[in-house]
């Protein structure tokens, strides 16, 4: 089985622009999550997908969306970038909420100047 | 916040067991203890988890107190690539809409 594949791997954007970040999840998987990791410190929680709908989102400003497919593939959209934006995102997809856990991808490290 | 609290590093020596503790007096009945660590500049990988019996699995051991106010995660032979930042986190097991919290966790250096 395949794990989660995000992309790009790396990106720099100037601040003001719109970036579009992607992830391809596990195989069987039917949820999928963003996180934000800032340097130093551990990820955190921006919203999570299930069965294409939003059902749950940290303390994110509406500039964050996202979107999931049927194939449950996702997409982190951000506008308006900040200098504060830049950070590792990661995504992370699970089966049933994530009861046995979640697999992560390997991230986008995102920089804003 | 994260309802989890954990020494902010710790060493272990080559071969030998990591210990590495979790308190979260807080749990709820329903709440899994979950580990994950993170290696540099990797995504969070997925180490164990468990409700209130001991578990272990290929990668590690987890005990849990009685009254489930705390954890201990065991690497029983660490090794080099062990060294990452442990992260404990406590959530209902299946809940869609509530994610992880993760806080600071724990450096763990294994030295050779």
């Amino acid at each position: 089985e395949t794990g989660v594949t995000q992309s790009p791997t790396h990106l720099i954007k100037t601040r003001g622009q719109q970036v579009t970040l992607r992830c391809s999840s596990q195989s069987g998987h039917n949820t999928v999550s963003w996180y934000q990791q800032a340097l130093g410190q551990g990820p955190q929680f921006i919203f999570q997908y299930y069965r294409e709908e939003e059902n749950g989102r940290g303390n994110f400003p509406p500039r964050f969306s996202g979107l999931q497919f049927p194939n449950y593939s996702s997409e982190l959209n951000v506008n308006a970038l900040e200098l504060d934006d830049s950070a590792l995102y990661l995504c992370a997809s699970s089966f049933r909420g994530g009861q046995y856990g979640y697999t992560f991808g390997s991230g986008t490290r995102l920089t804003v100047v | 916040d994260a309802k989890t609290t954990q020494p902010p590093s710790m060493d272990c020596a080559e071969g030998r067991a990591a210990n590495l503790p979790c308190n979260h007096s807080t749990i709820s009945g329903n709440e899994y203890v979950y580990w994950y660590r993170q290696i540099h500049s990797q995504g969070p990988q997925y180490i164990i988890h468990g409700l209130k019996n001991n578990e272990t699995n290929e990668m590690a051991s987890l005990i849990i107190t009685e009254d489930r106010k705390s954890s201990t995660l065991i690497l029983p032979h660490a090794t080099l690539r062990d060294t990452a930042v442990y992260y404990c986190i406590v959530r209902v097991g299946s809940n869609y809409g509530q994610n992880f919290v993760f806080g600071p966790g724990t450096r763990l250096s294994v030295l050779p």
